[in-house]
């Protein structure tokens, strides 16, 4: 059973768009994690949220908490080529038979020039 | 400080064989985990290890195993490879198990 669901599956913008993607649980979590990763390479952390309706940005992204800690969204501004790559949200399993985090299926993105 | 390092990068096994995949974790670092990254079902977890000890197993056959060493280097393996073992290994690292984890490139297996 997926924990965690990703939206889009895939997105595919120019370069100069906005872009926003989802990761949506049934249940609380008390924290969210998104990478990305390049084809070839392993995923790479961005952010950790914590805080219901907490709201971080790192340059062009702007990563969203729920206020409910059920949902996060991460929007990107003018993206560019160099945002292309898999975005993946992920949890600490709330149980030990998940391991360390459970992973979304991932939102594939691809920013043409 | 160096990454997570995994070794070989790359690998093209034959059905019934073999393989042992390796994972140097970040200096410092005594939990690493293993997931498996395939295109239909993404990531999935295969185990957690801290400081030697196998702490979580995912829902992967016997055939997958793995283990830890003294100094926090872990290996995995996989016997009698089949062709849907095919897919990137990937390793990660954190200082303790609930600290932020940090990943190494993979190891991608072929399994023909």
């Amino acid at each position: 059973t997926q924990l965690l669901e990703q939206s889009p599956q895939f997105l595919s913008i120019q370069e100069g768009e906005n872009l926003t993607v989802y990761c949506n649980s049934s249940s609380v979590f008390s924290s969210l994690q998104w990478y990305r990763q390049e084809p070839g390479e392993g995923p790479v952390l961005l952010v950790t949220v914590v805080t219901g309706g907490e709201v971080k940005k790192l340059k062009r992204l702007t990563f969203q908490f729920g206020d409910a800690r059920k949902d996060s969204s991460l929007h990107i501004t003018a993206a560019q080529p160099g945002d292309t790559g898999l975005y993946l949200c992920a949890l600490e399993a709330p149980t030990d038979s998940w391991g360390k985090f459970q992973f979304g299926a991932g939102t594939q993105v691809v920013v043409t020039p | 400080k160096a990454g997570v390092t995994q070794t070989p990068r790359y690998l093209i096994k034959t059905r019934g064989q073999q393989v042992t995949l390796s994972c140097s974790p970040i200096s410092g670092h005594r939990s690493v985990s293993w997931y498996q990254q395939t295109p239909g079902q993404g990531l999935q977890f295969l185990f957690e290890y801290f400081s030697e000890t196998q702490r979580n197993k995912g829902n992967f056959p016997g055939r997958f195993s793995g283990r830890q060493f003294s100094n926090s280097r872990s290996e995995m393996n996989v016997s009698t490879l089949e062709l849907g073992d095919s897919a990137l290994y990937l390793c990660a690292s954190s200082e303790d198990v609930n600290t932020e984890a940090f990943f190494g490139q993979g190891t991608r297996l072929t399994v023909v």
